[in-house]
C-alpha cells in the first residue's frame, strides 16, 4: 500500500493566523482525501483533491476557511484559514489503496488553536 | 447520503473471550465497508475491508467480519481476544459507484477493552 508523510505532526497556533498541512505520497495517486477528526470524535471529510481540477468539498466545508492544492499526483496541502479554537483537530489525509488494500491514512497533524 | 452507526460506545470483553464490535450502515448503492483501528496518538490502521464476494472477510491481527446485505451489517469479529487489541475501532462506508474513487463515511467509534 501507498506511504503517506505528513507534516507537521503538531503545531500550536495563535487564533486568527493561518495553518498549511502537507500530505506526500510515495507513488501516484488520482484522487487524495482530507479529513477531520475533533477531540474525542470520528473522523468527518472535509474534501476530495483532484489533480487538476478545484477539490469537491463536503457540505459544511468551505474553500475559503480550507484551500487545497493539488499540484501533482503525489502531493497535496491542506490549509487551515482565520483559526478559531473550534479549529483544533487532527487532521488527516488519505489515499485510495490498492485493490487488497484499505484506503491509507497519514498519521496526522494535531492543531491546537490558542 | 450514507451514513455508518456504531451502536456501542464502549466494548468490555475478557482476554480470549470472542468479540464482536457492530456496526450498522445505510448507503444507496452497493456497499464498500471497511474497519479501522485507531490506537492513542496513532494513525488509523487499516484491518479489512468488503468490496464483493465472500460475505465473511479475514484481516489483520485475526480479525474478521461477516457482511449482511438484508440486515445492513458489517460486524468485526475475532474467537479471541488479546489485551493489545484494546484500541478504538471505526467502521466506515463508500459507495461502490465503479466510477472515481469517493472518501470515506465513518462510524463514532467503539472503544474496545480487553480486561486481563
Amino acid at each position: 500500500s501507498a506511504v503517506i508523510s505528513q507534516k507537521p505532526s503538531r503545531d500550536i497556533c495563535q487564533r486568527g493566523t493561518s495553518l498549511t498541512i502537507q500530505c506526500q505520497v510515495d507513488s501516484q495517486v488520482t484522487m487524495m482525501f482530507w479529513y477531520r477528526q475533533q477531540p474525542g470524535q470520528s473522523l468527518t471529510l472535509i474534501a476530495t483533491a483532484n489533480q487538476g481540477s478545484e477539490a469537491t468539498y463536503e457540505s459544511g466545508f468551505v474553500i475559503d476557511k480550507f484551500p487545497i492544492s493539488r499540484p501533482n499526483l503525489t502531493f497535496s496541502t491542506l490549509t487551515v484559514s482565520n483559526m478559531s479554537p473550534e479549529d483544533s483537530s487532527i487532521y488527516l489525509c488519505s489515499v485510495e489503496g490498492q485493490q487488497l488494500y484499505g484506503y491509507t491514512f497519514g498519521s496526522g497533524t494535531r492543531l491546537t488553536v490558542v | 447520503a450514507q451514513s455508518v452507526a456504531q451502536p456501542e460506545d464502549q466494548v468490555n470483553v475478557a482476554e480470549g473471550n470472542p468479540l464482536t464490535v457492530k456496526c450498522t450502515y445505510s448507503v444507496s448503492g452497493n456497499p464498500y465497508l471497511f474497519w479501522y483501528v485507531q490506537y492513542p496518538n496513532r494513525g488509523l490502521q487499516f484491518l479489512l475491508k468488503y468490496i464483493t464476494g465472500d460475505n465473511l472477510v479475514k484481516g489483520s491481527y485475526g480479525f474478521e467480519a461477516e457482511f449482511n446485505k438484508s440486515q445492513t451489517s458489517f460486524h468485526l469479529k475475532k474467537p479471541s481476544a488479546l489485551v493489545s487489541d484494546s484500541a478504538l475501532y471505526f467502521c466506515a462506508v463508500t459507495e461502490g459507484s465503479g466510477g472515481g474513487a469517493d472518501g470515506l463515511t465513518f462510524g463514532k467509534g467503539t472503544h474496545l477493552i480487553i480486561q486481563p
